[in-house]
């Protein structure tokens, strides 16, 4: 398995502009996180679905912020529009979601907001 | 509320000296631990877990974990550390709860582990 797809690897954008990110999740697993990684924050979770269905997302800043998962297969992360501050390494993560395993990490989007 | 807590933020050792890095956590229910490692410009990657049995938890690149219930400690180590070690080391709980486990994971900080040769 390729693992955890994650793209683009990096995003270089200016304010105002809307930034979509793509994660394609291991198949076969039914959990999906979107973490934010910032030297000021340390990791933090967005939001995650089970079977493609979202369960929390407490951890999207605002409304600015918006995650969907049209499949088992599939998940985008999308600002809009962006500001300086968004800017960070955004991870996705999937799991097989038995509530005991561990979660498979993509390599990242580091994003910037110019 | 579940919380983990990874005091140092940097842990310096000598290449071949054992290392340890600490982590203490805070949960209602039956803890579920977790140890990841962040190499630069990469995702996070499993090391090890504890879930329940033996409080030795042995994982990855000849990492181990013991889990202390009395101390609420998982704290990691290896016996010998080697220069490509060096990395981000991030400890996680999961709130096994009383309705069983959910899938969310709370980390900690971050532990910078760096090898001297």
């Amino acid at each position: 398995d390729a693992g955890v797809i994650q793209s683009p690897r990096h995003e270089v954008t200016e304010m105002g502009q809307e930034v979509t990110l793509r994660c394609k999740p291991i198949s076969g697993h039914n959990s999906l996180f979107w973490y934010r990684q910032t030297m000021m924050r340390g990791l933090e979770l967005l939001i995650y679905f089970n079977n493609n269905v979202p369960i929390d997302d407490s951890g999207m800043p605002e409304d600015r912020f918006s995650a969907k998962m049209p499949n088992a297969s599939f998940s985008t992360l999308k600002i809009q529009p962006s500001e300086p501050r968004d800017s960070a390494v955004y991870f996705c993560a999937s799991s097989l979601g038995t509530g005991l395993d561990e979660q498979f990490f993509g390599p990242g989007t580091r994003l910037t907001v110019l | 509320a579940q919380s983990v807590a990874q005091p140092e933020d940097q842990v310096n050792v000598a290449e071949g000296n054992p290392l340890t890095v600490k982590c203490t956590y805070s949960v209602s229910g039956n803890p579920y631990l977790f140890w990841y490692v962040q190499y630069p410009n990469r995702g996070l990657q499993f090391l090890l877990k504890y879930i329940t049995g033996d409080n030795l938890v042995k994982g990855s690149y000849g990492f181990e974990a013991e889990f202390n219930k009395s101390q609420t400690s998982f704290h990691l180590k290896k016996p010998s550390a080697l220069v490509s070690d060096s990395a981000l080391y991030f400890c996680a709980v999961r709130d096994g709860g009383y309705g069983g486990a959910t899938n969310k994971l709370i980390f900690g900080t971050g532990t910078l582990l760096a090898v001297q040769p």
